[in-house]
């Protein structure tokens, strides 16, 4: 089964603090990608990445970035949280190819709060 | 652009009965792939059914079922025999382009009755 693990469930920041949300998948897939999920709005893609070290940014990605160093890991900044900021996190993984069978896995999510 | 409407914000249904949730899409390739999640309130995302634009029959898996209507850019997401435990939110979301990037509609969230 593929795994996608998010370092934490809940998170509590304050406003101006740098961030981190960390992902891990263990199916060795070479795409990774960050949403945030509002009431109302759905899933927005804030970044994604094909290969280590590759990002691309998706609909959303001002005031984030992220970090690829490892094909396993894939690590979402927000260098100075704001209370706008505050959303559901949900990291995915997905193969490479695009066959019927090859959809995104996520993990968990992180909800969090900046106040 | 590519976009996903899902039009029903909330649906409920009686435990044992089938319901519909809507989604019509709106893109210029020929060549895409439409998806259905379940988000239950512990928050993951469980993929529940594909269907492929070239697909001539419509996808079915188990109690799920897709109805794909192409020409009216539709794939409404059939459940039967609907159970307590499908209480939960529903996304259709579409594959966009390469690196298997999705877009998703808003989604619907489904109360199941006693």
């Amino acid at each position: 089964d593929v795994k996608v693990t998010q370092s934490s469930r809940y998170l509590v920041k304050r406003t101006g603090e740098k961030v981190f949300l960390e992902c891990v998948q263990d199916m060795d897939h070479e795409n990774m990608f960050w949403y945030r999920q509002d009431p109302g709005l759905g899933l927005r893609l804030i970044y994604f990445s094909y290969d280590v070290k590759m990002k691309e940014k998706g609909d959303i990605p001002e005031g984030y970035s992220v970090s690829r160093e490892k094909k396993e890991r894939f690590s979402l900044i927000l260098e100075s949280a704001s209370t706008n900021q505050t959303s559901m996190y949900l990291c995915a993984s997905s193969p490479r190819t695009s066959g019927p069978t090859d959809t995104q896995y996520f993990g968990p999510g992180t909800r969090l709060t900046v106040l | 652009a590519q976009k996903i409407t899902q039009t029903q914000p909330g649906m409920f249904v009686q435990e044992k009965e089938a319901v519909t949730l809507d989604c019509t899409y709106d893109t210029s390739d020929p060549s895409y792939g439409l998806f259905w999640y379940k988000q239950p309130s512990s928050g993951e995302m469980i993929f529940l059914i594909y269907q492929g634009s070239y697909d001539q029959q419509n996808a079915t898996e188990g109690r799920y079922s897709l109805n794909f209507q192409k020409a009216r850019k539709s794939a409404n997401l059939v459940i039967s025999a609907s159970q307590l435990g499908d209480s939960a939110m529903y996304f259709c979301a579409m594959r966009e382009g390469g690196y298997n990037k999705l877009i998703f509609g808003a989604g619907t969230r489904l109360a199941v009755h006693p």
